[in-house]
């Protein structure tokens, strides 16, 4: 089946750190992979759509400068957390749409996440 | 604007005893609907779709369009079904982005 591998699972650092995390397709290639926020006991919240070879499409409220996101390859897609703070001490997580599913909407495959504490 | 709602954030059984996780939406056109799981300390995975049709790990879940509702059921809960179950949807209006509720946490009690 398809699999989405995150890295690192788990980062600790302190405040002012710029901390990048990696979202990899591995058996699939991905022209479009979504990141998402989830804090403890709430639900997944959309950040940004991230589209290779151009530029990733922000949900509102969420800065641009803040998170940027790079999806430079048919398989990978990078979101860098600039300037880390303790606010922004979340979970991350990653998804990959799996284009070669039938029908107009594509199964999403998700990574493991990313624990981010900022100290 | 898309919406999904998970009226329980909480819901506990006894093993054996039938389950129904509730998911209501809005939307504006024809929506695909799905149902994603989450066990303990494991990624979120696709549970099943509606445009399947399809019964996974015993659990089913019908499209009502007239009630905008999407809910999961299964006759007999089983403990390992214990895990947070989350309704999301897509819609060719918003980039086929997900849209999730806010999950409901699954409790089978032995």
């Amino acid at each position: 089946g398809a699999v989405v591998s995150q890295h690192p699972s788990w980062v600790i650092c302190k405040s002012g750190t710029s901390v990048k995390i990696e979202c990899r397709s591995l058996d699939f290639q991905a022209t479009t992979m979504f990141w998402y926020r989830q804090f403890p006991k709430q639900s997944l919240m959309l950040m940004a759509t991230s589209n290779e070879g151009s530029k990733a499409t922000y949900e509102q409220g969420v800065e641009k400068d803040k998170f940027l996101i790079n999806h430079a390859s048919l398989t990978l897609s990078t979101l860098t957390v600039t300037s880390a703070h303790p606010e922004d001490s979340s979970f991350y997580i990653c998804s990959a749409r799996d284009l070669r599913g039938r029908g107009g909407n594509q199964p999403q495959h998700f990574g493991d996440g990313t624990r981010l504490s900022i100290l | 604007a898309q919406r999904v709602t998970q009226p329980e954030k909480l819901l506990s059984v006894f093993k054996g005893a039938p389950v129904e996780l509730k998911c209501n939406y809005s939307y504006s056109g024809s929506p695909e609907l799905f149902w994603y799981v989450q066990y303990s300390r494991q990624r979120l995975q696709l549970l099943l779709r509606h445009i399947s049709r399809e019964s996974i790990k015993g659990f089913t879940a019908d499209l009502n369009k007239g009630e905008t509702s999407f809910h999961l059921k299964k006759p007999f809960a089983q403990e390992e079904d214990s895990a947070m179950y989350y309704c999301a949807l897509s819609g060719p209006n918003a980039g086929n982005m997900l849209t999730f509720g806010g999950g409901t946490r699954l409790m089978v009690k032995p």
